[in-house]
């Protein structure tokens, strides 16, 4: 069974530039998650969709962050315009759908912004 | 709001030397316990989770973790430890009720560096 697939691994951007990252779930998921997680610290939630659907967005800084999940399968994290302090790495997971269903992580894209 | 606190940020021990990581979480109702792990250059994995049942709980290679309720600990230890271990080690937790996505709080982490 593939992994959760993220692109890029790593991007280096200037402040106030824009950035992208790409999510692909593991096939038949349809829970997804993005985290952020600062140098130091554990990952933080960021969003989570069920199918297309944002169920929890509460920590997204929607000023500079946005997120889709077109067709309930991949996804895509955004950041415009970018600051120094959005430094960190993005996780995504996924997991099936029930509550005791295990989330299985992607290997994370590494963003430093100067 | 739900937070989870890892007591110990970095661990140095020698090979064969028994292992105990902290982890306390701060929810007063049920909750879900994880432990992750993630070794250098690798994606998070799934160390062990307590979901309910026996509080003492097994995971892979070798690790397991007692879930103390009246304590809002849920401790991993490793009788001992290999130099494979290295590692960071994330504790998490999830809550149960209608505000429940499934969402994992994590903790800051704990670095482990096992001397061979």
């Amino acid at each position: 069974e593939a992994g959760v697939a993220q692109s890029p691994r790593y991007k280096i951007i200037e402040k106030r530039q824009s950035v992208a990252f790409w999510c692909n779930p593991i096939s038949g998921h349809a829970t997804l998650y993005w985290y952020q997680q600062i140098l130091g610290q554990g990952p933080k939630l960021l969003i989570q969709f069920q199918n297309n659907g944002v169920v929890d967005d509460s920590q997204l800084p929607k000023d500079r962050f946005s997120a889709e999940r077109l067709k309930g399968v991949d996804s895509t994290l955004k950041i415009q315009p970018a600051k120094l302090e959005d430094s960190a790495v993005y996780l995504c997971a996924s997991r099936k759908w029930r509550e005791k269903d295990e989330q299985f992580f992607g290997p994370g894209t590494r963003l430093t912004v100067l | 709001a739900q937070s989870v606190s890892q007591h110990n940020h970095h661990v140095i021990l020698s090979e064969a030397a028994s292992l105990e990581l902290g982890c306390n979480y701060s929810y007063g109702g049920t909750v879900n316990l994880f432990w992750y792990v993630q070794y250098p250059g690798q994606h998070l994995q799934l160390l062990l989770k307590y979901f309910s049942g026996d509080p003492l709980v097994k995971g892979i290679k070798g690790f397991e973790a007692e879930f103390i309720k009246s304590k809002f600990s849920f401790n991993l230890r490793k009788p001992s430890v290999q130099w494979s271990d290295t590692a960071e080690y994330f504790c998490a937790v999830s809550t149960y009720g209608s505000s429940n996505t499934g969402k994992l709080i994590f903790g800051q982490g704990t670095t482990l560096q096992v001397k061979p």
